[in-house]
């Protein structure tokens, strides 16, 4: 059964600090990987995704990915108190429309 | 772009009854649909995987003759919670693959939240 592990958290981190969010997965097959934020009562939001090995950054945010070791990480540099909410991790296979998602990890940035 | 909207954003009803929820993609023609359930602090559960024109694909453990999806359009699927009970009280999201990219990013609802009584 393919599996995404995720620290549930809480993860507090200082405002203006760098937030590092990682996940685990257990498929080696698995070709995409997805970052999405989903803020309390609200429904997912894609932030990152990422296909290939190594760093891809987007504003705050830079995705990692090392398929070797089956990681793959969410940084957020100069944190703010609007990124606290919790954060999922999904990876799918090549040729396989469904996501498998995380369980999220909360993230709380403190003022 | 990429944006997905679902009607109801809540809904109350009485047990027994049936609910029709709406997802659309606005500015996009979708593939695919999903179909998710998340109770309050859980994680995303898939029930559904609905093609335009075909029948859904349901995941084990959800009942296909409770939750009905048609997928009409390459644009509009609709859940329906046949004889919905309070157990059935939940957050439902929808999602959507665009037919035109070339990868498997997939884009949320708002979400309807169901509330039985």
């Amino acid at each position: 059964q393919k599996e995404v592990e995720q620290n549930s958290g809480p993860l507090s981190v200082p405002e203006g600090a760098i937030a590092s969010l990682n996940c685990t997965y257990s498929d080696r097959g698995s070709q995409s990987f997805f970052w999405y934020r989903q803020y309390s009562g609200k429904s997912p939001e894609l932030i990152m995704s990422i296909y290939s090995n190594g760093d891809k950054e987007d504003g705050r945010f830079t995705a990692q990915l090392n398929k070797a070791s089956q990681y793959v990480s969410l940084l957020i540099r100069d944190s703010q108190p609007s990124d606290s909410a919790t954060y999922l991790c999904a990876v799918n296979d090549f040729g396989n429309e469904k996501l498998t998602f995380g369980t999220g990890t909360r993230l709380t940035i403190i003022p | 772009g990429a944006v997905v909207s679902q009607h109801p954003s809540w809904v109350i009803c009485k047990s027994g009854t049936s609910v029709k929820i709406e997802c659309r993609s606005l500015d996009f023609q979708a593939t695919t649909m999903f179909w998710y359930r998340q109770f309050p602090k859980q994680s995303l559960m898939l029930m559904a995987t609905s093609n335009e024109g075909s029948k859904a694909t349901y995941e084990q453990g959800v009942e296909k003759d409770k939750f009905l999806i048609n997928h009409a359009s390459l644009t509009l699927s609709t859940l329906t919670v046949t004889s919905a009970h309070p157990e059935d009280s939940s957050f439902y999201i929808c999602s959507a693959r665009d037919l035109a990219g070339a990868t498997y990013e997939q884009y949320f609802g708002p979400g309807t939240r169901l509330t039985v009584t």
